[in-house]
């Protein structure tokens, strides 16, 4: 059974404070993404990696990082947080070639004040 | 303008009714189309794709695709208050790490008994 864990469920940081997001999957996939939810927007690509030490940016980048050491493990680094970064982020992983098939995680509610 | 729209509801349905979801798209390159399937609190997963045109069936669950009007479908039979839930719409231009994923914002779904 897939699996992607990510290493909050909720998060509330002051702005200003470096934020580390975590997450990990067991199922050896190539691919890992990083997403963020807000209402009515739908979810929104940050950035994903197809490989280790590899990253390419998705469609919101800006304010974020991103660190791929191992297979298995993608983290979102948010340097400065401010309150605009308050949202629901959501790891998933893929094979590489199916990137239709995306497996999510629980997704990390994170408040900034 | 967004690549993908999607109607964000909420669609309420008597149980046992049919439920019909729907989104447009403007990028004529996209090729497979998803639906994704999420309950309050967790992450999405995947529910059914299709590449190209056409329709696919998998048990109580219909998608259809019209490429030419740049349109999908979902039809969801005999509905149950478990697929009460918010459907996400997805598309992608290629299956390779490089097909990203756009999603529709999602359509809130509620089945009352």
């Amino acid at each position: 059974d897939v699996k992607v864990t990510q290493s909050s469920r909720y998060l509330v940081k002051r702005t200003g404070e470096k934020v580390f997001l975590e997450c990990v999957q067991d199922m050896d996939h190539e691919n890992m993404f990083w997403y963020r939810q807000d209402p009515g927007l739908g979810l929104r690509l940050i950035y994903f990696s197809y490989d280790v030490k590899m990253k390419e940016k998705g469609d919101i980048p800006e304010g974020y990082s991103v660190s791929r050491e191992k297979k298995e493990r993608f983290s979102l680094i948010l340097e400065s947080a401010s309150t605009n970064q308050t949202s629901m982020y959501l790891c998933a992983s893929s094979l590489r070639d199916r990137v239709y098939e995306q497996y999510f995680g629980p997704g990390t509610r994170l408040t900034v004040t | 303008q967004k690549e993908v729209e999607q109607d964000p509801g909420p669609l309420s349905v008597p149980e046992g009714a049919i439920v019909s979801l729907n989104c447009t798209y403007s990028n004529s390159a996209f090729q497979y189309f998803m639906w994704y399937r999420q309950y309050s609190r967790k992450g999405p997963e995947l529910l059914m794709y299709t590449y190209s045109s056409g329709n696919k069936e998998d048990g109580r669950f219909t998608a259809q695709v019209d490429k030419s009007s740049k349109y999908i479908s979902l039809f969801i039979r005999d509905s149950q208050p478990s697929d009460s839930a918010t459907y996400l719409c997805a598309m992608s231009a290629g299956t390779d790490s490089w097909g990203k994923l756009q999603f529709g914002a999602g359509t809130q779904v509620v089945v009352t008994p």
